[in-house]
C-alpha cells in the first residue's frame, strides 16, 4: 500500500533558523515528488517538484532533495521568516498522487 | 490562462440534502483529480477522471458519492444524502497528462470547496 509519512507533524521555530522537513514514502514506483504549501483555509501552492531522475531542486530559500533508494525527501528552508508559517505537504506522484498529512510550521518573530 | 476553478467555494447543506461541487480544469488539461481534506488532516485521494471516463475511483466511498467529467463542461463531484461526516474541504486538481519517466504530469490545484453539513 502506498503511504507517505511526514515528520514532524508540527514545528515551531524562532525567526532566522534554518530547518528541515522530512517526508518518507513506501512505493518505489515514483515518477516525481512534489512539495506544497497550504495556508489556513486556502488551496495548495506548489513549491518544488523533483522528478525521479533528479536529486534536488532549489527555489530561493527552499531546497528539496529526493533519495529514491531510501524512500525519503527533505525540504530545507533557510533563514526562516514569519511569512513561512503554513502547513507543508509532500506528495508522491505515481499513477496518481498521494499526500502526507503535512508538517504545520510556525515561525515566531 | 486561468487556473483550476472550483465552485462554490463554500457550501452549507442540511443532513439528507445533496451537494454538487464543480471543477473546471486548466485550459488544455484533460485529467482531473478529486481529493478530500478533513480538518487537521492531509489530502485523501478520491477519484481520477479523464474526459467521459473514470480511471481510478479507489478512494471514493462506495455509497452516496459519484463523480463525472463530461465531454463538455466541468467535472462534478456529487454527494447524495449528506451526513455531518461529509463536512470537509474538497480539492480538485488537473494535469495535462499522466506522469511517466518523460513527463512530470504536474498537478495544479484549485482553491477548494468547503462543505459544511448542519
Amino acid at each position: 500500500k502506498q503511504e507517505v509519512t511526514q515528520i514532524p507533524a508540527a514545528l515551531s521555530v524562532p525567526e532566522g533558523e534554518n530547518l528541515v522537513l522530512n517526508c518518507s514514502f513506501t512505493d518505489s514506483a515514483i515518477y516525481n515528488l512534489q512539495w506544497f504549501r497550504q495556508d489556513p483555509g486556502k488551496g495548495l501552492t506548489s513549491l518544488l517538484l523533483i522528478q525521479s531522475s533528479q536529486r534536488e531542486q532549489t527555489s530561493g530559500r527552499l531546497n528539496a532533495s529526493l533519495d529514491k533508494s531510501s524512500g525519503r525527501s527533505t525540504l530545507y528552508i533557510a533563514a526562516s521568516q514569519p511569512g513561512d508559517s503554513a502547513t507543508y505537504l509532500c506528495a508522491q506522484r505515481g499513477n496518481d498522487m498521494r499526500f502526507g498529512a503535512g508538517t504545520r510550521l510556525t515561525v515566531k518573530p | 490562462n486561468a487556473g483550476v476553478m472550483q465552485n462554490p467555494r463554500h457550501l452549507v447543506r442540511r443532513r439528507g440534502q445533496e451537494a454538487r461541487l464543480r471543477c473546471s480544469p486548466m485550459k488544455g488539461h484533460s485529467h482531473v483529480y478529486w481529493y478530500r481534506q478533513l480538518p487537521e488532516e492531509g489530502l485523501k485521494f478520491m477519484v481520477y477522471l479523464q474526459k467521459e471516463n473514470i480511471i481510478d475511483e479507489s478512494g471514493m466511498p462506495k455509497e452516496r458519492f459519484s463523480a463525472e467529467f463530461p465531454k463538455e463542461g466541468p467535472s462534478i463531484l456529487r454527494i447524495q444524502q449528506v451526513v455531518r461526516g461529509d463536512s470537509a474541504a474538497y480539492f480538485c486538481a488537473s494535469s495535462r497528462g499522466t506522469a511517466n519517466l518523460a513527463n512530470t504530469g504536474e498537478l495544479f490545484f484549485g482553491e477548494g470547496s468547503r462543505l459544511t453539513v448542519l
